[in-house]
């Protein structure tokens, strides 16, 4: 079956632009997060969606970070006046799990370059 | 101080060598914890969880320590295919859900 798809793969900004990273989790998964993943580092959190609800964005570096999963499946982040700093892989996962008792699903993730 | 520490290494070993890696976690409503696996610019894939009672999956053991907030993962017979990142996870139950908080991992070379 399908896993999670990220597009694009790869994206190369130039400083000031917006960018929008989209995310499709496994069918029927509850739960969608994302992740910011630095050489070297492990990913760092984000954000997390249960359903279309936004339960916690306190991972959100600053308020040029916006995501949204109105419809419950199809996530997007985007990022407003891209800085330097945020060139990174961005990882979106998906849990079938509400109570983060399971495994999370990653995809292959959006490398992003800010120029 | 971090949620989730771990020691970055690298460690190197010969094939067939045991290896043990731990990590300390500091929130105590810390509530599921995992241990995933990830290669060189792939995706972290969930290696096991960890149980209170401690659970073993092949050549891999996992153990809990609840009371010290420790996590550790033991590898028994190491192969070249070991090498990777191992990422201690730790979910943390909060009002709106909870949050995942991963380490930043532990690198292994396994020589032949």
């Amino acid at each position: 079956g399908a896993g999670v798809s990220q597009s694009p793969r790869y994206k190369v900004a130039k400083r000031g632009q917006d960018v929008a990273l989209r995310c499709d989790p496994i069918s029927g998964h509850v739960s969608l997060f994302w992740y910011q993943q630095a050489l070297g580092q492990g990913p760092e959190f984000l954000t997390y969606f249960q359903n279309e609800a936004q339960l916690d964005k306190s991972g959100l570096p600053s308020d040029r970070f916006f995501a949204e999963r109105p419809e419950g499946s199809v996530s997007t982040l985007k990022i407003q006046r891209t800085q330097q700093e945020d060139s990174a892989v961005y990882l979106c996962a998906s849990s079938l799990s509400a109570r983060g008792t399971y495994e999370q699903y990653f995809g292959p993730g959006t490398r992003l370059t800010v120029t | 101080r971090k949620e989730v520490e771990q020691d970055p290494g690298p460690f190197n070993v010969p094939e067939g060598a045991t290896v043990a890696f731990n990590c300390t976690y500091s929130n105590s409503a810390s509530q599921s914890f995992f241990w995933y696996r990830q290669d060189c610019r792939k995706e972290p894939k969930l290696l096991m969880s960890v149980y209170s009672s401690g659970n073993e999956d092949g050549r891999f053991t996992a153990q809990l320590n609840r009371a010290s907030q420790y996590i550790s993962l033991l590898i028994r017979d190491s192969k070249l295919s070991d090498s990777a990142t191992y990422l201690c996870v730790v979910n943390i139950l909060n009002t709106g859900g909870f949050k995942t908080i991963f380490g930043a991992g532990t690198r292994l070379f396994v020589k032949a």
